[in-house]
């Protein structure tokens, strides 16, 4: 069974840090690219990052470019996110997600995990 | 970027009653391998979401055959047959063709 555990949400203070953790299992995590999207609170989805199988390319939406920074440790089976110079708008559920490929083409996210609450505020 | 662009935003639904959901983006979701890149999810209350819909008319595994996509470049629907009390959540369109991957705003399901 696939299962997406995150972690590492909470409350910080504007311009604070804070890195999440996706532990994944039930599947070989090195052969999947990796997401984050998140939710604000009553709103809805959006991308952050996508990392590939092997860690050797990332990409971000424009919003967080520069301060958040997605990585992966596929000997653990897990995911990071590590996020600096947070603001206020950052505050969201954040969803650790699997990528996959279907009729050759992706990415389509078929696995989510059950989210992690990161508050930004004072 | 690519907007995409859904409607309506709040669809209320008697059950056994057929849904229908629109999704618009603004630059074509047409590929040259003939796939159109716009995947349909649903948001159950309290859950997380869920794929329900991929390359604009196939259904993921597991999804009833109630739920159906079509639609082709800017244009495309999600339709539900018969709308069950199982089915209240929030749907949400999403294009993968070009980065950034954006969603819909989201249309939010209930029963009458």
């Amino acid at each position: 069974e696939v299962q997406l555990v995150e972690s590492g949400g909470g409350l910080v203070q504007p311009g604070g840090s804070l890195r999440l953790a996706c532990e994944a299992s039930g599947f070989t995590f090195s052969s999947h690219h990796m997401s984050w999207v998140r939710q604000a609170p009553g709103k809805g989805l959006e991308w952050v990052a996508t990392i590939e199988p092997d860690g050797s390319d990332t990409s971000y939406v424009d919003s967080v470019k520069g301060r958040f920074t997605v990585s992966r440790d596929n000997a653990k089976n897990s995911l990071y996110l590590q996020m600096d110079s947070l603001r206020a708008e950052d505050t969201a559920v954040f969803f650790c997600v699997r990528v996959i490929v279907l009729a050759g083409t992706g990415p389509h996210f078929d696995y989510w995990g059950q989210g992690t609450l990161v508050t930004v505020s004072s | 970027d690519i907007v995409v662009t859904q409607s309506p935003l709040s669809l209320p639904v008697t059950p056994g009653e057929p849904a229908s959901i629109s999704c618009k983006s603004s630059q074509s979701l047409l590929y040259s391998n003939g796939y159109n890149y716009l995947d349909w999810y649903l948001q159950k209350p309290g859950q997380s979401p869920q794929l329900l819909i991929y390359l604009a008319s196939n259904r993921a595994s597991g999804v009833p055959d109630r739920f159906s996509g079509s639609g082709s470049g800017t244009d495309f629907t999600l339709k539900i047959s018969r709308v069950e009390a199982e089915d209240v959540g929030v749907y949400y369109c999403m294009q993968g063709l070009q980065g950034p991957i954006t969603f819909g705003q989201g249309t939010r399901l209930e029963i009458k």
